[in-house]
């Protein structure tokens, strides 16, 4: 079974810095580009950022460029989200996500982690 | 970036009813369209994707269409378990972006 797990979500100050881990299991974690994904309350899902495969392209949303970095670590199956300088605008549930180079989209989600971001 | 807009924002429906949404995108993405349901608290479903394919395990009251900028999702006989907010997504190339999401209530 795909399993992907986030964590590290929580109350932040404005400024401040998270890291957010998504850690899979049930598949070759190596063979799959990520994404983060996210979504304020009540509002709509937003691509975040995304990383290839082996760890050597990464692409970010223009509204996280420059203060959220995206890694992997492929021998631990684990995707990573360093946030900083947080925004209240950053408030929201962070997803992982699974990229399937089949169906061209995500085919498998975390559950989610909160980010609650206050001044 | 490429813009998606569904139509209606929100709909009521009735168990049986059949419903269509719709999704259009700011430029051509081709057939690089999906949709995706989400349940209050939950992650998104992947439904449909490439337009028209559906995911294994979707039951064939789902089907998607359109190609260019133009598409719809439609539910044949509204079924319970269906009721939730849709959203659209293209994966036509970064970012990818969702349309804001079409919520399907009981009416």
């Amino acid at each position: 079974e795909v399993l992907l797990v986030e964590s590290g979500g929580g109350l932040v100050q404005t400024g401040g810095s998270l890291r957010l881990s998504c850690t899979t299991s049930g598949f070759s974690f190596s063979s799959y580009s990520m994404h983060w994904v996210r979504q304020a309350p009540g509002k709509g899902l937003e691509f975040v950022s995304s990383i290839n495969s082996n760890g050597g392209g990464t692409y970010y949303a223009n509204s996280v460029k420059g203060r959220f970095a995206i890694s992997r670590d492929n021998s631990r199956n684990t995707l990573y989200l360093q946030m900083g300088s947080l925004r209240a605008d950053d408030m929201a549930v962070y997803y992982c996500a699974r990229h399937s180079n089949y169906e061209g989209t995500y085919d498998s989600w975390g559950q989610g982690t909160l980010v609650t971001v206050s001044s | 970036d490429i813009q998606m807009t569904q139509s209606p924002s929100s709909l009521s429906a009735s168990v049986g009813d059949r419903v269509t949404i719709t999704c259009r995108a700011s430029q051509s993405i081709s057939t690089y369209l999906n949709w995706f349901q989400q349940k209050p608290g939950k992650a998104p479903k992947l439904l449909i994707y490439a337009a028209s394919r559906l995911q294994s395990g979707v039951p064939s009251r789902f089907s998607g269409g359109g190609s260019g900028t133009d598409f719809t999702l439609t539910i044949n006989s509204l079924q319970p378990e269906d009721f939730a907010t849709y959203s659209c997504q293209h994966s036509y190339r970064s970012p990818w972006t969702f349309g804001q999401g079409t919520k399907v209530e009981i009416k």
